[in-house]
């Protein structure tokens, strides 16, 4: 069946670390998007991918970063720069051009610093 | 630019119960609205979605929504409510043209099933 699926499950991270978050998607969807999500604050749009070797910066882009070497993967990167990385993470996909199909998600990834 | 409110945080009912939860949105032309539901720990899950026509939906899980253009609003019911209806819902609002960023989720509710 197809899917997306982020790993891991669970993270820790020290301070100071760099961590690299996977999703890897086989429905052939163009567009990728990662989002944090934090209790009360409902998703909040990290970057997002349309085309391969192309990425956006979303609302809350600082200290992560991305890469859309290939269609079906776009791994995070949650660097040092990011303060306040303990969250959980989700990886979702759409076709580019029926948005209004709207997004397929993975199971998340919960990222903890330690 | 288009916006999602969720306005209850928290909504608890009975089992058994009917259940409605309320999604506001701002968009300037005719939206895709949706729903999804989120169990803890896990992603979200594609409840229902309006693209046009009827405005009344029908979703998996015995859910259905009603697009209200004139309220600006896409609230979602269940006439009876299982304990496993426990989770968390959220609304999303997309564009109907151009940029595949274009969905914006509400703030969700949290939704207690009491027994």
């Amino acid at each position: 069946d197809g899917g997306i699926t982020q790993s891991p499950k669970y993270l820790f991270r020290k301070e100071g670390q760099n961590v690299t978050l996977s999703c890897e998607q086989n429905l052939n969807h163009d567009a990728m998007y990662w989002y944090r999500q934090d209790p009360g604050q409902g998703l909040r749009l990290i970057y997002y991918s349309q085309i391969v070797n192309d990425f956006q910066k979303g609302d809350i882009a600082e200290g992560y970063s991305v890469s859309r070497e290939k269609k079906e993967s776009f791994p995070l990167t949650v660097t040092s720069a990011q303060k306040n990385p303990t969250a959980f993470y989700l990886c979702a996909s759409s076709t580019q051009d029926r948005v209004g199909h709207g997004y397929t998600f993975g199971s998340g990834t919960r990222l903890t610093v330690v | 630019a288009q916006s999602v409110t969720q306005p209850d945080i928290h909504i608890t009912v009975s089992e058994g119960a009917s259940l409605e939860l309320r999604c506001n949105y701002s968009y300037g032309a005719t939206p895709y609205l949706f729903w999804y539901v989120q169990s803890p720990g896990q992603g979200l899950q594609l409840l229902l979605k309006y693209f046009s026509g009827d405005t009344l939906v029908q979703g998996i899980k015995g859910f259905e929504a009603e697009f209200k253009r004139s309220q600006s609003s896409f609230n979602l019911r269940k006439p009876s409510v299982h304990w496993s209806d426990a989770a968390e819902y959220f609304c999303a609002v997309g564009a109907a043209s151009g940029s595949a960023r274009q969905l914006t989720f509400g703030s969700g509710t949290q939704l207690t099933v009491l027994p």
